[in-house]
């Protein structure tokens, strides 16, 4: 089953705020990747990481891989109605061929 | 560069009914997958190729095949398609093990 937990589900954000979403396992993962998902389209990658306490930056959007490599947060700094859909962690431990993904978190932004 | 594309966009089915979905991708990738997206669910693994010529069972194979036709194209089978397989199917692919996945469009499945 799904190894990865995601948190918040959900954010309802005002424009202009900062937001934060981080990812947990209880499992060592070697690949961190953050995705955002819109309406009918398919994920879009954001970010990869691929090493311990990478702290990596994509415009407004900065993500780290954990020390311990159970985890990993992105942050979006001064969000804006575009930044609106569903954002996905996903990693791949060691060894192992496939990505799995955590649930998703839904983020809505009011202008 | 079309990247991933997934054919065909739309289908509905009837219970019983067989049916293939197509994926190719033009960026010379080893690696490619097949996922299902359900509501409150996130994405599962159905199957994977890690390279040509190899296929692997994800977290809920059951009910589908799947063929790695060559680099670019891996297909995804319903012999008898279900209700509960009425779903969003999305196809990826990457370079390798532990790179990042480029995604298709996806293809929504309605199983009647």
């Amino acid at each position: 089953g799904q190894q990865l937990n995601q948190s918040p589900q959900s954010m309802f954000i005002q424009e202009g705020e900062d937001v934060s979403m981080n990812c947990t396992s209880s499992s060592i993962f070697n690949t961190w990747l953050w995705y955002k998902q819109e309406p009918g389209e398919g994920p879009v990658l954001l970010i990869a990481l691929y090493k311990a306490g990478e702290l990596t930056s994509n415009g407004r959007l900065t993500a780290q891989f954990g020390i311990t490599r159970k985890d990993s947060f992105l942050n979006i700094s001064a969000s804006i109605p575009s930044d609106v859909g569903i954002y996905f962690c996903a990693g791949t431990r060691w060894g192992q061929g496939n990505l799995i993904f955590g649930k998703g978190t839904k983020l809505s932004v009011k202008p | 560069n079309a990247g991933v594309t997934q054919t065909p966009k739309f289908q509905v089915l009837k219970t019983g009914q067989s049916m293939t979905l197509q994926c190719a991708q033009d960026m010379n990738h080893n690696s490619m997958y097949w996922y299902r997206q359900d509501p409150g669910m996130g994405l599962r693994l159905i199957y994977y190729s890690a390279s040509e010529g190899t296929t692997d069972k994800g977290e809920v194979p059951n009910g589908y095949n799947v063929s790695r036709l060559n680099k670019r194209e891996f297909s995804l089978r319903l012999e008898s398609a279900a209700p509960s397989q009425t779903s969003v199917y999305f196809c990826a692919s990457s370079e390798g093990r532990n790179t990042e996945a480029f995604f298709g469009q996806g293809t929504r499945l309605t199983v009647v």
